[in-house]
């Protein structure tokens, strides 16, 4: 699978947007981003996942650049509830998987 | 449905001791896992299992045994508890739809080992 690089933490300001990036610069054609994120001392939560198009959904959207090597998961009206950490995965679909995960990005939201 | 559950919530046990951690999920998953995260720390794969008398090691394996016997529950055994192996442990369940499977995880099991 392709490894990832995310910031160790970024904050933001309640109710603007949060961008939140991840580069995965060995990524292969038929491997697939996916988002996930940990609220303190819970387990980790699906957010999003995307192929080559954006992704959007009730969470988030998901962008990722033309030659894939990079991604970004956009919350676009950060809440002080989204104050997490966010981990970015790549992996093959189809077949069995079982996805490791990194450490992630450490986002704080500010009121 | 409940989802994925873990008991206990929290357990102290000494050096030697062993036990078992209990992970049940009711949503029919063929993949279930364990992690373990120690703090400041991502998640380490301890074991996975990918169907009902199925399983695999993960990064962390030593010193833990597992077994799945039935779809729904992925116990974790500790043999012989170390002080190494404190840590919050994470069950997790998926259904590869397609191929594409997003986990669902438990709300873990804070294990102090003194």
């Amino acid at each position: 699978d392709a490894k990832t690089t995310q910031p160790p933490s970024m904050d933001c300001a309640e109710g603007r947007a949060a961008n939140l990036p991840c580069n995965h610069s060995t990524i292969s054609g038929n491997e697939y981003v996916y988002w996930y994120r940990q609220i303190h001392s819970q387990g980790p939560q699906y957010i999003i996942h995307g192929l080559k198009n954006n992704e959007t959904n009730e969470m988030a959207s998901l962008i990722t650049t033309e030659d894939r090597k990079s991604s970004t998961l956009i919350l676009p009206h950060a809440t002080l509830r989204d104050t997490a950490v966010y981990y970015c995965i790549v992996r093959e679909g189809g077949g069995s998987y079982i996805p490791t995960f990194g450490r992630g990005t450490s986002l704080i939201v500010h009121p | 449905n409940a989802g994925v559950t873990q008991t206990p919530k929290f357990q102290v046990l000494k050096t030697g001791q062993s036990m078992t951690l209990q992970c049940a999920q009711d949503m029919n998953h063929e993949y279930m896992s364990w992690y373990r995260q120690d703090p400041g720390m991502g998640l380490r794969l301890i074991h996975y299992s990918v169907g009902a008398g199925i399983t695999d090691q993960g990064e962390v394996p030593n010193g833990y045994n597992v077994s799945r016997s039935t779809t729904e529950d992925f116990p974790l055994r500790l043999l012989s508890a170390a002080p190494s192996q404190t840590s919050v442990y994470f069950c997790a369940s998926s259904y590869p739809a397609g191929g594409l499977d997003t986990q669902y995880f438990g709300p873990g099991t804070r294990l102090t080992v003194l």
